[in-house]
């Protein structure tokens, strides 16, 4: 069964440095997303990505943040300078179509320490 | 922002009991429902969706109820096994918009055997 797919699964990373987190997900959807949960409270919204365009993003998502699909099967998020409260997983989703169910990554977990 | 409420952090029930887990939305735009199960260091996993012109989904052990007058939606599962054991997460997402999810805040369902 096709599924998503991250890495890494754990990333560390030191205050004020970049993070790429990288995400395949199912091959022939078209609607892809990023969700992050801190530990302990709920999985929250933080981008939709669509015909290589954002289509909606949250204001967690600010000038920190960026997205790209580099090529036909990878989707990335970028934390440009990670912050201590950026410590999370981050949950990559796809969907074939909106209003489709998204389906979700296993997670990577970031700690910026 | 509190637009999706699961007020059950946690319920325990006996194995081969019906277990309900409850959620509540304020906001009426919503008009897609879906409960995700999530076990630790894995992401959410799809388990059944609702649309708002229905009022009950049904697949195998798994029903979702929706009260679009009182804003409620529960899933129930019968009958409960261990390996139910998960949190659950319903989300909720808008017309009109690119169908992000709007999570609640999970409930830790425990099956005793």
């Amino acid at each position: 069964e096709p599924e998503v797919t991250q890495t890494p699964s754990h990333q560390v990373t030191q205050m004020g440095q970049e993070v790429i987190l990288r995400c395949v997900p199912i091959s022939n959807h078209l609607y892809f997303y990023w969700y992050r949960q801190i530990l302990g409270q709920k999985v929250e919204f933080l981008v939709s990505f669509y015909n290589n365009e954002i289509s909606e993003k949250s204001e967690i998502f600010d000038d920190q943040f960026s997205v790209e699909r580099p090529d036909g099967s990878n989707f990335t998020l970028k934390i440009r300078s990670t912050k201590l409260e950026d410590s999370a997983m981050y949950f990559c989703a796809s969907s074939l179509r909106t209003g489709n169910e998204q389906f979700f990554g296993p997670g990577t977990r970031l700690t910026v320490l | 922002d509190q637009q999706v409420k699961q007020n059950s952090p946690s319920l325990s029930v006996q194995e081969g009991r019906i277990s309900i887990l409850n959620c509540d939305y304020t906001n009426s735009m919503f008009d897609y429902f879906l409960w995700y199960k999530k076990y630790p260091a894995e992401g959410p996993t799809f388990l059944i969706s609702i649309s708002s012109i229905k009022d009950k989904n049904e697949d195998g052990r798994f029903t979702v109820f929706l009260n679009k007058s009182a804003k409620h939606l529960s899933l129930h599962i019968v009958p409960s096994q261990p390996g139910d054991s998960a949190v659950y997460f319903c989300a909720a997402s808008a017309v009109g918009g690119t169908y992000k999810y709007i999570f609640g805040t999970g409930t830790r369902l425990k099956v005793l055997a």
